[in-house]
């Protein structure tokens, strides 16, 4: 079975440019989270979905922004990327939400320049 | 979890050795948490999880041990071997459908 999916795996952005990061579950998986993670540190968590609701935010700015699809994909925009944002950007999925049985792709690290 | 910068915990153990990674966890209340292996350039890979109303799981060649009195977990991996190298992060979830909350993370280095 596919684990979790993220496209692309790299990518490189100008300060000030959106970015899409796209994201696809294991199949089954009706949730979706993000987390961002800096070089050197843990994962930090921003959205999760559930069923196309959102279900939690970490303390991220409105800058960040995501969605999920009926067949429970799930896309991350960044507005307005700052040097700052430069960062491995983390999807992860499970049955029901929560953090419980949390399972990672592997990831697409971003850099801004 | 807080931020431990560029420079990571490191815990160097000889190949066939037995390596504890030691967590301490930042909330009395939390439910239920998990350890990740992490190695370069991926995504963290699920190892083993354990509910809070149990102090010890054992898995293949791994074991968490979980001590609430002192908010603390620890990860045991027997025969460590080379592809044991990784970076290994505990991580908590309070209760329900509060997100996953990593902690500080710890290199493990396998000496061949």
């Amino acid at each position: 079975d596919a684990g979790v999916t993220q496209s692309p795996t790299h990518l490189i952005k100008t300060r000030g440019q959106h970015v899409t990061l796209r994201c696809s579950p294991i199949s089954g998986h009706k949730s979706v989270s993000w987390y961002q993670q800096v070089l050197g540190q843990g994962p930090q968590f921003i959205f999760q979905y559930y069923e196309k609701e959102e279900r939690g935010r970490g303390n991220f700015p409105d800058r960040f922004s995501a969605r999920q699809f009926p067949n429970y994909s799930s896309e991350l925009n960044v507005n307005a990327l700052l040097l700052g944002d430069s960062a491995l950007y983390l999807c992860a999925s499970n049955q029901q939400g929560g953090g419980e049985k949390l399972f990672f792709g592997s990831g697409t690290q971003l850099s801004v320049l | 979890g807080e931020s431990v910068g560029l420079h990571l915990p490191t815990l160097s153990v000889q190949e066939g050795d037995n390596s504890i990674i030691n967590c301490a966890y930042s909330n009395s209340a939390s439910d239920y948490f998990i350890w990740y292996k992490q190695e370069s350039g991926k995504g963290p890979q699920f190892i083993i999880d354990i509910r809070s109303n149990m102090d010890k799981r054992q898995g293949q060649r791994v074991t968490v041990l979980l001590n609430k009195t002192v908010k603390h977990l620890s990860l045991q991996i027997a025969a460590t071997q080379p592809g044991d190298s990784a970076v290994y992060f505990c991580a908590e979830v309070l209760s329900g459908n509060t997100p996953l909350v990593f902690g500080k993370g710890t290199r493990l280095s396998v000496i061949a």
